[in-house]
């Protein structure tokens, strides 16, 4: 297995458009985690799923962002409308359900935003 | 609600020296904790875990940390830095659900 993969690994955009980000998670691994991470900073719970359900979203997910996971598989991450302050290191992490819940994460995929 | 607080945002040592980065947590529940490694512009690499058992625990590089709960610790400690261990180090707890929230980071500088 090759692990969790992102694509794209770098994103610059200007202000105002769309982007959208994808997670390919470890293929045994029903759960997926949309992180955000700043400069300097730790990362940031945005959303999880289980299998193709959205189980919990954070309130810094705002309305201009949505994910996916539509069959269960791999995840997308949708950012309408970009802002400068959108500008962050997006990164997907997976697990299995059952264990002791360690997050195996992907490189990230970096934006910019114009 | 769990959290997780990393004194100190930097730590720099000369290479062989002792290392040792802070980490406290607060839980309701028993925790199960996390160290994580963060090299420049790539994801996160899992250096160790507590779930149960035995509170030191071991992992990658040489690397170890002991979950004290007396103290709500989980501090990393490696006996002797090499020049590959500059990186960022993140610790982490696990929620109820499922997620990990994790601390603000502590960047390591090795020098010569």
């Amino acid at each position: 297995d090759t692990g969790v993969s992102q694509d794209p690994r770098h994103k610059i955009t200007k202000r105002g458009q769309n982007v959208t980000f994808r997670c390919d998670p470890i293929s045994e691994h029903n759960r997926l985690y949309w992180y955000r991470q700043t400069l300097g900073q730790g990362p940031e719970f945005l959303t999880y799923f289980q299998n193709e359900a959205q189980l919990e979203k954070s309130r810094l997910l705002s309305d201009r962002f949505s994910a996916e996971r539509p069959k269960g598989s791999f995840s997308t991450l949708e950012i309408q409308r970009t802002e400068q302050g959108d500008s962050a290191m997006y990164l997907c992490a997976s697990s299995s359900e059952v264990g002791t819940g360690e997050l195996f994460f992907g490189e990230g995929s970096r934006l910019t935003v114009l | 609600a769990q959290s997780v607080t990393q004194l100190g945002s930097h730590v720099s040592v000369s290479e062989g020296a002792l290392v040792l980065l802070r980490c406290n947590y607060s839980s309701s529940v028993p925790p199960y904790l996390f160290w994580y490694v963060q090299y420049p512009n790539q994801g996160l690499q899992l250096l160790l875990k507590y779930t149960t058992g035995a509170t030191l625990v071991k992992g990658i590089n040489g690397f170890e940390a002991e979950f004290k709960k007396s103290e709500t610790s989980f501090h990393l400690t490696k006996p002797s830095a090499h020049m590959s261990d500059a990186a960022e180090y993140f610790c982490a707890v696990r929620t109820q659900g499922g997620k990990l929230i994790f601390g603000q980071g502590t960047e390591l500088s090795v020098k010569p």
